[in-house]
């Protein structure tokens, strides 16, 4: 079964400090892509970055980047130098070649940045 | 612009009356899905429809109904609404998802659904 793991249901950190946000996958499959999205409190869906299972290169998109360990099966979002507009709720999601037409989600982490 | 629209955006209804949330992209994207999002879980998929006339169950279909006649609009209809649907509902589309995994889904802005 895929699936993802999202442990951290809410996390506080300190504005201009980097925070990542973990995800774990589970899949069969040898091909599959890792989406992080952001929902801010208005509540629309931001799609944020996106990691390919045969992309050699960890993922970046300005201040967020995709640590990428295939091993351990896990997809970490770093955000670096966090800002107040980063709280917000963020969600991993997966893509199984096997299951293209669905797009998986994890339970999301919220992420609060104190002034 | 390109987007998806959702109508309503809220929406407060009784058990047992039926409810439908309208879903329209300007995109020319051929696929289409709707989501609920509750505390705890995350986004489940309720239904998606690969093309016009295409349409399957996704994770949590139970209660619900769609159609796709036309490419652009993908409504989600609610029968028989019940407490237990009330949710934060999506509407996704995307150009296809027969090609690149790397094929991101544009959301809705989302409909709040309160079912008394």
């Amino acid at each position: 079964a895929q699936k993802i793991t999202q442990t951290q249901p809410g996390m506080f950190v300190q504005e201009k400090e980097a925070v990542t946000l973990d995800c774990t996958y589970d899949t069969s499959d040898q091909s599959y892509g890792l989406f992080w999205y952001k929902q801010p409190s208005s509540g629309e869906m931001i799609f944020l970055i996106y990691q390919g299972s045969y992309d050699e290169q960890n993922a970046t998109e300005g201040r967020y980047s995709l640590n990428f360990q295939k091993a351990r099966k896990s997809a970490n979002l770093v955000i670096s130098a966090s800002q107040l507009g980063d709280s917000a709720m963020y969600f991993c999601a997966m893509r199984s070649y096997s299951s293209a037409s669905k797009i998986i989600f994890g339970s999301g982490t919220r992420l609060s940045i104190r002034p | 612009e390109a987007q998806v629209t959702q109508n309503p955006r809220y929406l407060i209804t009784v058990t047992g009356k039926k409810l439908t949330v309208t879903c329209s992209q300007n995109m020319n994207h051929e696929y289409m899905s709707w989501y609920r999002q509750d505390p705890g879980l995350g986004l489940r998929q309720i239904y998606y429809s690969m093309n016009v006339e295409v349409t399957d169950k996704g994770d949590v279909p139970e209660g619900y109904k769609v159609s796709r006649k036309e490419k652009r609009n993908f409504p989600l209809i609610l029968e028989s609404p019940s407490p237990n649907q009330t949710s934060l509902y999506f509407c996704a589309s995307s150009l296809s998802m027969s090609g690149q995994l790397q094929e991101t889904q544009y959301f809705g802005p989302g409909t709040r659904l309160l079912v008394l």
